[in-house]
């Protein structure tokens, strides 16, 4: 079963609006990161946020993460034909030392329209 | 700095054939993970290396998958034989031990006849 998944299969926003994208999770875990992967590529990190942190930014991207609710959210502002995308919630299963991995959510489709 | 290389890019089997795909990791990176994406089930693993000892083997993809890693700059997925339900990109990405961050290769699209 799915540790990590987004609560959207697809979202589509016109150019210069706002979106956020939701995540939530089954176990605890030290740190959850949000990836991107455009057409053809391979994801690529945007945020990692770790279990003591509620808030983290990088230029137009703010994720943050609510432990107590097992839930996450990534938002855009001022959105660019650029970040469509589908973005992913991952977490680590492990510790970070002898066997550390991530599970990734299913992906959000977001689509950006002139 | 190179990222993490991956080739071919685009394969094309026919069912039952062997197929290896390739995996160059960023230098210096002491993990190395193989991934399957699907529409389906998204990403999901296949096997960890951590410092070239094989941690994770993928549970349900042990008997026709098997990844190596003959140095810290080169690992090989060979999938034998193969079957149409393969048919799926298969990711490499690696990592500095601890960092958290994964860096992907692009992707090897198989198709599976």
């Amino acid at each position: 079963s799915q540790l990590a998944e987004e609560n959207s299969w697809a979202l589509s926003v016109h150019e210069g609006e706002s979106v956020t994208v939701n995540c939530s999770y089954k176990t605890s875990i030290t740190a959850l990161q949000w990836y991107r992967q455009k057409s053809g590529k391979g994801p690529a990190q945007l945020i990692l946020i770790r279990s003591n942190e509620r808030e983290k930014r990088n230029g137009r991207l703010r994720a943050t993460l609510d432990t107590s609710s097992q839930s996450s959210s990534l938002s855009i502002t001022a959105t660019r034909c650029e970040d469509t995308a589908v973005y992913f919630c991952a977490t680590d299963e492990g510790s970070g030392g002898s066997n550390y991995k991530l599970t990734f959510g299913k992906g959000t489709l977001l689509t950006v329209t002139p | 700095d190179a990222g993490v290389t991956q080739t071919p890019r685009h394969e094309v089997a026919e069912k039952g054939q062997t197929i290896i795909l390739k995996c160059e990791p960023v230098s210096g990176h002491n993990d190395l993970f193989w991934y399957r994406q699907t529409k389906i089930q998204g990403l999901e693993l296949l096997s960890y290396f951590r410092s070239k000892s094989l941690m994770e083997d993928g549970g349900a993809f042990k008997d026709r998958f098997k990844a190596e890693m003959l140095n810290s700059s080169f690992s090989t997925l060979k999938i034998q034989p193969t079957e149409p339900k393969d048919s799926a990109v298969y990711l490499c990405a690696s990592s500095s031990r601890g960092a958290g961050q994964l860096y992907f290769g692009e992707g090897s699209k198989l198709t599976v006849l």
